[in-house]
C-alpha cells in the first residue's frame, strides 16, 4: 500500500463545480503539501501545513481553499472550478526531523483534474 | 518569477555515456538543494541532495555539483541507462521550510 495517497485518481468536471482532493498518509510526518503540475511550469505549491493548527498559502491558492482533518489527512477543495485548474495535482509529506533527509519530500501518485 | 529554473525542457542521450541536467537559483539564501525523478503515471521520487555547505555530492552513479557563486547546480549520471529516461526536477529549500521546484527536465536515454 502506498503511505500518501491521494483520491480521486482521475475526475472530470464542469466550469463551477466544487471539487474535493482528499491526501491520506501513514508516514507519521507532521508536514504536508498540495502540489500542481502544470507542462513548463513544473510544480507549483499551492499551500502546505506543518501541522493540524497551521495552514499556509504557497505560491498559486487563490481559488483553492485547504483543511487539515488530522495529522494524516489534508484535503484541497476548487470551490468553483474553472477551466485552466486542469492540472495534475500532487500531495506531498515530510518529517520535521530527520537529520540530513528532513527535506525530501514523499509524493502521492497524483490526482489528474479536468475542468470543462 | 521563478526562483528555481531548469532551462532545458528536455535532453537525449545515448546508453552509457554521461547526462547532465542543469539547474539555476536566484535566491542566495537557499541552503539545500534537491533532484527529483518523475516517472509517467507516478509521483516525483526523491534522488539526491546536496547542502549549500558542500560543492559535491555523490551516490552511485549520480552526483551533484554545486557552485554557489554562480548559483547553478547539476546533476550527472553516468553512465546513463535507459531505466533513467524520466522527468528531473531540482528543488530548492531555506531552512527546512518548503520547497521550491524547477520547471523539469525531460530525459531520454536512448538505446
Amino acid at each position: 500500500d502506498a503511505d500518501v495517497t491521494q483520491t480521486p485518481r482521475n475526475r472530470i468536471t464542469k466550469t463551477g463545480k466544487r471539487i474535493m482532493l482528499e491526501c491520506s498518509q501513514t508516514k507519521g510526518h507532521d508536514r504536508m503539501y498540495w502540489y500542481r503540475q502544470d507542462p513548463g511550469l513544473g510544480l507549483r505549491l499551492i499551500y502546505y501545513s506543518f501541522d493540524v493548527k497551521d495552514i499556509n498559502k504557497g505560491e498559486i491558492s487563490d481559488g483553492y481553499s485547504v483543511s487539515r482533518q488530522a495529522q494524516a489527512k489534508f484535503s484541497l477543495s476548487l470551490e468553483s472550478a474553472i477551466p485552466n485548474q486542469t492540472a495534475l495535482y500532487f500531495c506531498a509529506t515530510s518529517a520535521l526531523h530527520e537529520g540530513a533527509r528532513s527535506r525530501e519530500l514523499f509524493f502521492g501518485e497524483g490526482s489528474r483534474l479536468t475542468v470543462l | 518569477d521563478q526562483q528555481v529554473k531548469q532551462n532545458s525542457p528536455s535532453l537525449s542521450v545515448q546508453e552509457g555515456r554521461i547526462s547532465i541536467l542543469n539547474c539555476d537559483y536566484t535566491n542566495s539564501m537557499f541552503d539545500y538543494f534537491l533532484w527529483y525523478k518523475k516517472y509517467p503515471a507516478e509521483g516525483p521520487t526523491f534522488l539526491i541532495s546536496i547542502s549549500s555547505i558542500k560543492d559535491k555530492n555523490e551516490d552511485g552513479r549520480f552526483t551533484v555539483f554545486l557552485n554557489k557563486s554562480a548559483k547553478h547546480l547539476s546533476l550527472h549520471i553516468v553512465p546513463s541507462q535507459p531505466g533513467d529516461s524520466a522527468v528531473y526536477f531540482c528543488a530548492a529549500t531555506f531552512n527546512t521550510d518548503k520547497l521550491i521546484f524547477g520547471t523539469g527536465t525531460r530525459l531520454q536515454v536512448f538505446p
